[in-house]
């Protein structure tokens, strides 16, 4: 069963606009995990923040976690023609140490 | 940098064929995974593996089986391909539990 959903399923952005997605889980959890996947490859890790963080940066990427509201947002600034991609979620149940994914935002930032 | 290969990039197998999906991850990472990526649908886990030898249940594993006697390398078989396998196959590995997973670039199977 998919344990995150990400929100909206497409999101079309100028360049230099920031982008924002959403993502909701069902379980509780240890640590919540946002991915990057260029059109036909693999998905790239892009940052991990735990239960009991409520926000971390890296870069351009600022993510939040509300653990109370089981929702999660990932935010890029200032976004480039680069960063057209897809994004998911993938949480870990906190039973369990296997990581389930979202269905993704589709990014697109024109230049 | 951590290395996971997957053995082919496109591979075109017909119905009721036995198909190997072979992934090799080159960091001693104790767990792997198989998910399939279909559109609209996400990645959904069909199994994954934390030792050699071991393996548990993802969400779809029915039609599939897998196999990791070295801990680098964990297969993924279609026992009897059906038209419905047609997918992306995306096989990951990870140091421990919880930590970030590492992506091979994917297998196309086409099921005709």
């Amino acid at each position: 069963s998919q344990q995150g959903e990400e929100d909206p399923q497409a999101l079309s952005i100028q360049e230099g606009e920031n982008a924002t997605m959403n993502c909701s889980y069902k379980t509780s959890i240890n640590n919540l995990q946002w991915y990057r996947q260029n059109s036909g490859r693999g998905l790239v890790h892009l940052i991990l923040i735990r239960s009991n963080e409520r926000e971390k940066h890296s870069g351009r990427l600022r993510v939040t976690l509300d653990t109370s509201k089981k929702s999660s947002s990932l935010l890029i600034t200032a976004s480039r023609a680069a960063d057209t991609a897809s994004y998911f979620c993938a949480t870990d149940k906190k039973s369990n140490n296997d990581m389930r994914f979202g269905a993704g935002t589709r990014l697109t930032v024109k230049p | 940098d951590v290395k996971v290969t997957q053995s082919s990039r496109y591979l075109v197998k017909r119905t009721g064929e036995k198909v190997f999906l072979e992934c090799v991850q080159d960091m001693d990472h104790e767990n792997m995974f198989w998910y399939r990526q279909d559109p609209g649908l996400g990645l959904r886990l069909i199994y994954f593996s934390y030792d050699v030898k071991m393996k548990e249940k993802g969400d779809i594993p029915e039609g599939y089986s897998v196999s990791r006697e070295k801990k680098e390398r964990f297969s993924l078989i279609l026992e009897s391909a059906s038209t419905n396998q047609t997918s992306m196959y995306l096989c990951a590995s990870s140091l421990i539990g919880q930590s970030p997973l590492h992506f091979g670039n994917g297998t196309r199977l086409t099921v005709t």
